[in-house]
């Protein structure tokens, strides 16, 4: 199976500032059809996950500028500019590039 | 818009079987592949099965594979998993998702299942 590793595990953040969380995969997310399935949630307090960034860097509808992500092969990166209160939660990368399907441990973005 | 809505979930002992249920709406249920994930209480994400849009053919990992199967009924614009020989470990909340096509994309509230005795 593929092992994401999300670090880091907490993630204090101050109301306008940046974050960024890493991904990394224990083989290479590149499919044989030669595109990268690599994606990333948010889960808010409460609530299920919604999605964020689909095949590495495509921002999903609706989802502010302020999201963006990067990376290939086995490395990848989600930053957050300018944070605001509702971007607060735990965020999880996942891959569908291999059977089975894994996640991220998560990553919780909160206060500092 | 689409709206997954997850019935289904409950108490349950260790052994027995549960049936969950996803209505969708908003969508053109047979264009899309399908997808069980779960979250046990205060933990994270896990991929449980995927359908693809015919029903053709199932996936699941090794954790329940032999116990849960995955069906749709694409006239009642409907998913299911059924969930046998159930143990403690699968306590979790169960969400429908819509895949696009290889990833979660829209999900439903969840249903929560509770395996004790």
């Amino acid at each position: 199976d593929v092992v994401m590793t999300q670090t880091p595990v907490s993630l204090p953040v101050s109301l306008g500032g940046q974050a960024s969380i890493s991904c990394r995969s224990s083989q290479s997310l590149v499919h044989s059809n030669g595109n990268t399935y690599l994606h990333w949630y948010l889960q808010k307090p409460g609530q299920s996950p919604q999605l964020l960034i689909y095949r590495v860097s495509n921002r999903f509808s609706g989802v502010p500028d302020r999201f963006s992500g990067s990376g290939s092969g086995t490395d990848f990166t989600l930053k957050i500019s300018r944070v605001e209160p509702e971007d607060l939660g735990d965020y999880y990368c996942l891959q569908s590039t291999h059977f089975p399907r894994t996640f991220g441990g998560g990553t919780k973005l909160e206060l500092k | 818009e689409v709206q997954l809505v997850e019935t289904g979930g409950g108490l349950v002992q260790p052994g027995r079987s549960l049936k969950l249920s996803c209505v969708a709406s908003g969508f053109t249920f047979n264009n899309y592949w399908m997808s069980w994930t779960r979250q046990a209480p205060g933990k994270g994400l896990e991929w449980v099965a995927s359908i693809t849009n015919s029903g053709g053919s199932t996936y699941y990992p090794d954790s329940v594979k032999g116990r849960f199967t995955i069906s749709r009924d694409n006239a009642q614009n409907t998913l299911y998993l059924q969930m046998n020989s159930l143990r403690s470990e699968d306590t979790a909340t169960y969400y429908c998702t819509r895949d696009n096509p290889v990833w979660f994309a829209y999900w439903g509230q969840g249903t929560l299942v509770t395996v004790s005795s």
